[in-house]
């Protein structure tokens, strides 16, 4: 079965310091990938996909940027963290050619203070 | 640009009570999904509905998706706690790697 990993779960970072968030998935190949952010427990806002190794899409402008060094995953970065940042960020898998469902992993709380 | 919106927005109900939330659009979808959320944790897959006119029962919930695939419902019988959270809906179309997700209806049922 698939499951999917983000870390870490929480996390508290003062302005301007650098961000890595991870994400990775596990008994599947070759998946579509999603970064989202969440504010205040509502919808969901699409910050980056990637459908392959190397390949970033960017929905948002914004001092976020993604990664995907290997197939199962996907890194989420900033090099100087605004008070903005802050939010539940998750990650979700989507199988390659097979179906139109998303699955999302636990998330991250991101605490800029 | 597509958007899915969600009714109601909030709805604290008595347990054993019935309800209806509502995901509507403009926009035609190949498919819709329905996921609950609680706090601190992430979205959890209840059903993917592909069919205009499909309807999907899980347990107390039945979920339906609009003859024109533009909508779709989610009604629960005989609520009960463990119904509470956050349940929001998530549109896609076929050829895209996008999902447009609505605003989320958060629902509390008291015991």
């Amino acid at each position: 079965s698939q499951t999917i990993h983000q870390w870490p779960a929480t996390l508290v970072q003062p302005v301007g310091s650098p961000l890595s968030l991870e994400c990775t998935v596990e008994g599947t190949s070759n998946p579509n990938l999603y970064w989202y952010r969440q504010a205040a427990g509502r919808g969901l806002q699409l910050l980056f996909y990637s459908v392959g190794i190397g390949q970033i899409s960017s929905e948002v402008p914004q001092n976020l940027s993604a990664s995907r060094p290997q197939d199962r995953q996907f890194i989420l970065s900033s090099k100087k963290l605004l008070l903005s940042d802050s939010g539940f960020y998750l990650c979700a898998w989507r199988p390659r050619g097979r179906g139109d469902t998303q699955y999302f992993g636990p998330g991250t709380r991101l605490t800029v203070l | 640009t597509q958007l899915l919106e969600q009714s109601p927005q909030f709805l604290s109900i008595q347990e054993g009570e019935n309800l209806t939330v509502y995901c509507n659009s403009s926009s035609v979808f190949s498919s819709l999904q329905w996921y609950r959320q609680e706090p601190g944790e992430g979205p959890v897959l209840l059903v993917t509905v592909v069919t205009g006119g499909e309807v999907k029962k899980l347990k107390r919930l039945t979920f339906q998706f609009g003859d024109a695939r533009k909508d779709s419902s989610l009604h629960i019988t005989a609520a009960q706690p463990g119904d509470t959270g956050l349940y929001l809906c998530a549109g896609h179309t076929s050829g895209t790697y996008k999902y447009i997700f609505g605003t989320g209806t958060r629902l509390k049922v008291l015991a």
